[in-house]
């Protein structure tokens, strides 16, 4: 069984460019939480789409933004990069009903230059 | 602010011995409660889960819950250096879904 999948691996853009990331869950799995991971702070939950529609979402400013597809295939967006949107950002797949296991994928670096 | 705590380390064990390591957190409306396994420069692993209240033993793994005390421990018994790692502690902090919140880890060294 197919795990998480995330592209690209790997990212490297300039202050105030956009970028969209990308995860496929694993098959069956409805929810996908996504992940902001740096040294300093740690993980942090972005957002969660289940079923199409943003279930939870975390601490974080507009510039952040996701979208699930009906395949469950999810997408964020972070416009207007900032030096310290650099991290390693993580998506998670989960059943989505109630409280579930997620497991993770590989994740995106992204750098911001 | 819901927070996770967790002693950051790094904690050293010989092999074969036992690694204990604790978590912490806020909210006592917390339901479930997931330990994740992070070698560097890759992702967080689920290696555990519990949403009852006292032990669950997986393999060489045990986790224990305790929701009164608002505490979260992972037992590892035999340790192995492969298992030298950073160990997450992540709590649901809604109703349903994934909003995991988690501790900055506890980085285990396990010297064979």
């Amino acid at each position: 069984k197919a795990g998480v999948t995330q592209t690209p691996r790997y990212l490297i853009k300039t202050r105030g460019q956009q970028v969209t990331l990308s995860c496929s869950p694993i098959s069956g799995h409805r929810s996908v939480s996504w992940y902001q991971q740096t040294p300093g702070q740690g993980l942090q939950f972005l957002f969660e789409y289940f079923s199409e529609t943003q279930r939870n979402k975390g601490n974080f400013p507009g510039r952040f933004s996701g979208r699930q597809f009906s395949n469950s295939r999810s997408e964020m967006n972070v416009s207007t990069l900032e030096l310290g949107d650099s991290a390693l950002y993580l998506c998670a797949s989960s059943l989505g009903e109630g409280w579930t296991e997620a497991f993770f994928g590989q994740g995106t670096r992204l750098t911001v230059v | 602010q819901k927070e996770v705590e967790q002693n950051s380390g790094p904690l050293s064990v010989p092999e074969g011995a036992i690694a204990s390591l604790n978590c912490t957190y806020s909210d006592r409306g917390s339901q479930s409660f997931f330990w994740y396994r992070q070698y560097s420069g890759k992702s967080p692993e689920l290696i555990m889960f519990i949403y009852s209240n006292g032990d669950k033993e997986d393999g060489r793994f045990t986790a224990q819950l305790n929701k009164a005390s608002q505490y979260v421990s992972l037992l590892i018994r035999d340790s192995q250096p492969s298992d030298s790692a950073t160990y997450l502690c992540a709590v649901n902090a809604k109703q349903a879904g994934t909003a995991l919140i988690f501790g900055k880890g506890t980085t285990l060294s396990v010297s064979s």
